[in-house]
Parts: structure tokens; sequence; C-alpha cells
């Protein structure tokens, strides 16, 4: 199975700032990765695919890149409502697999 | 509008069996990769089931051998019937299209292994 990695498992930032997540896989992926959010007590959302492409809806300042093995998602200008969990999820190879998730706290 | 609604969920005993059911509307679920993702409490996500193409399934080994998805496309339906239940089974599962072109979600039914 393919494991994904994120880094940090955790962190704290400030109004206004911009916070990059990374991603890695144990085995090439080409761009099939996908970054999810979910809030406290809700369901998971999808944000992007093909790791750069924006899904319908989603706010520009959500950007993804990456290819192969090493992928990142960077948030601009984070706001209180992007207090969340953000997960990879590769979906090139079954069986499907998710990173641990990286949680975005707000100072 | 898309939605995806689960059905089915509730607290089974380890050994007994429960069938989710997935409608969706907005789209059509013939033909997509249509998914089973699990979250036990206070855990992350976990991909247990994939149904594609012409009705080709994939499982995670965890559920291998117990879980068996189905796709109804007249229906526009998924349905998961989850058998020989273990107490790890206990999780919120939702229902996901695939994340290319789409993407969605469902709201998540709770199931619950206990005696």
């Amino acid at each position: 199975d393919i494991q994904m990695t994120q880094s940090p498992s955790s962190l704290s930032a400030s109004v206004g700032d911009r916070v990059t997540i990374t991603c890695r896989a144990s085995q090439v992926i080409r761009t099939h990765l996908a970054w999810i959010q979910q809030k406290p007590g809700k369901a998971p959302k999808s944000l992007i695919y093909d790791a750069s492409s924006l899904q319908s809806g989603v706010p520009l300042k959500f950007t993804g890149s990456g290819s192969g093995t090493d992928f990142s998602l960077t948030i601009n200008n984070l706001q209180p409502e992007d207090s969340a969990t953000y997960y990879c999820q590769q979906y090139n190879t079954f069986p499907w697999t998710f990173g641990q998730g990286t949680k975005v706290e707000i100072k | 509008e898309v939605q995806l609604v689960e059905s089915g969920g509730g607290l089974i005993q380890p050994g007994g069996s429960l069938r989710l059911s997935c409608v969706a509307s907005g789209f059509s679920v013939n033909n997509k990769y249509m998914s089973w993702v699990r979250q036990a409490p206070g855990k992350g996500l976990e991909w247990v089931s994939c149904v594609y193409g012409g009705g080709s399934t994939f499982h995670a080994d965890s559920v291998k051998g117990r879980f068996t998805l189905s796709r109804d496309n007249s229906k526009n339906t998924l349905s998961l019937q989850m058998d020989t239940l273990r107490a790890e089974d206990t999780a919120v599962y939702y229902c996901v299209d695939q994340p290319w072109n789409g993407g969605y979600w469902g709201q998540g039914i709770l199931v619950t292994v206990s005696s």
C-alpha cells in the first residue's frame, strides 16, 4: 500500500498568514492527489484534485502543487473559517490512502 | 443541487450485519468511481471500498471478505453490505464521489458495533 505522510501534524498561525502543508507519498503517484478539508463536527469537503485543480466553488486562496511523490497545500490570507483538519489522499493505486491529517488552528 | 445521502447505520452487536445505502442526486453514479470512507471516533479518514467502471470493486484489506459494495444505476444508489462486524468497524461512514470532477461527500452515517 502507498503510505501518505503529512507534515506538520498541527500548526498554529495568525489571521492573514500564509501556511503550507506538505504531503509525501511512499511511491510515485503522478498527480493523482486530492486535498480534503474537515471542520470540527462536519463532513469532509474536497478542495483540490489532480494535485493542483480547485474543485468548483473553492476559493482561490487554496493552492496545491507537486507531482511524483512530493506535494503541498498552501492557504493564503488565513482566516478563522480555515480552522480545520486537512488531509491528502492518493488515488493513483488501490487501496486509495489518506495522510494522517494536519490540524490548522488560528492563534 | 448535488447530494449524497447515507442511511442504514445504527447499533449492532459484534458478528452482526448492516446494510448502508447512499442515494445520489444531482449527478449520475453510473461509470463513476464511488467510494465509502470511514472515520473512527477521534481518528483520521480511512478509505474502505470503491465501485468503478461496469461494477468492479476494490476493498481495503481490513474489510475484504466481510464487506460487499454494489451499485444500482437505475436508482442512482450505492449499497455497502457489512457482515461479520467487529468493534473496530465502529465509525462514521461517508459515501464519496470520485476525487476528480466532483469530489462530493455525504453527511455521514454512524455505525456502532458493541454488545
